[in-house]
């Protein structure tokens, strides 16, 4: 079945840092992948995504790139804020259908 | 502009209570799901709505039926509680018609659920 695998942290950054959060997929064919972002006491809101391979999606600040040859949407930012701290899902949609599947998240802190 | 509302946002139930949890959206989506979010487990699709008047189970239907009452509302009733529903659960809707795919799904702030 479709999968998503990511890095569960929690990690600790200092303000101004490199952020990179790996997410891999398993999927048959060629699903849209998708991040997205829960703030503390929020519900979830999409960051970014990708619906074919080579494609690169960005928003404020966040990149991820879908690697077809390595099945991989790692998320990255140049220099995170302290209002970056949350927690990150990576998720997948495969054949039409609506219906995310999701990694299991990871908890970022970014301290001043 | 409320988007997708819950309610209530906090919850606790004994054992074997019954409880409707509620979600409305404001967006005319066509499309509802049913989450719920465990620590270290992500978010788990329980139920959802492809369009008012269907429903289909996700990946964790048991203990829970949902109801599509109309476009905007769709909810989740534990007709028995138990301590393994203890949970946040999310209530989320997106736009799905002919030609229109990879929409994103908006969600509400959650329902936080203890079962004692």
């Amino acid at each position: 079945g479709n999968s998503v695998t990511q890095m569960e942290g929690p990690v600790t950054l200092s303000e101004e840092a490199f952020l990179t959060i790996n997410c891999t997929y398993t999927a048959t064919g060629y699903p849209s992948l998708f991040w997205y972002v829960q703030y503390p006491g929020e519900g979830l809101q999409l960051l970014l995504k990708a619906t074919k391979a080579d494609d690169k999606g960005s928003n404020k600040g966040f990149e991820a790139t879908y690697r077809k040859e390595t099945t991989s949407f790692h998320l990255e930012k140049g220099s995170v804020q302290v209002s970056d701290s949350a927690v990150y899902f990576c998720a997948l949609t495969k054949g039409g259908s609506e219906k995310l599947v999701f990694g299991k998240g990871m908890k970022l802190t970014v301290n001043p | 502009n409320a988007g997708v509302t819950q309610t209530p946002k906090f919850q606790v139930l004994k054992t074997g209570q019954s409880m409707t949890l509620q979600c409305a959206q404001d967006m005319n989506h066509n499309s509802m799901y049913w989450y719920r979010q465990d620590p270290g487990m992500g978010l788990r699709l329980i139920y959802y709505s492809a369009s008012e008047g269907t429903t289909d189970k996700g990946e964790v239907p048991n203990g829970y039926n949902v109801s599509r009452l109309n476009k905007r509302e769709f909810s989740l009733r534990l007709e028995s509680a138990a301590p393994s529903q203890t949970s946040v659960y999310f209530c989320a809707s997106s736009e799905t018609r002919q030609g229109l795919s990879n929409q994103p799904q908006h969600f509400g702030d959650g329902t936080r659920l203890s079962i004692l």
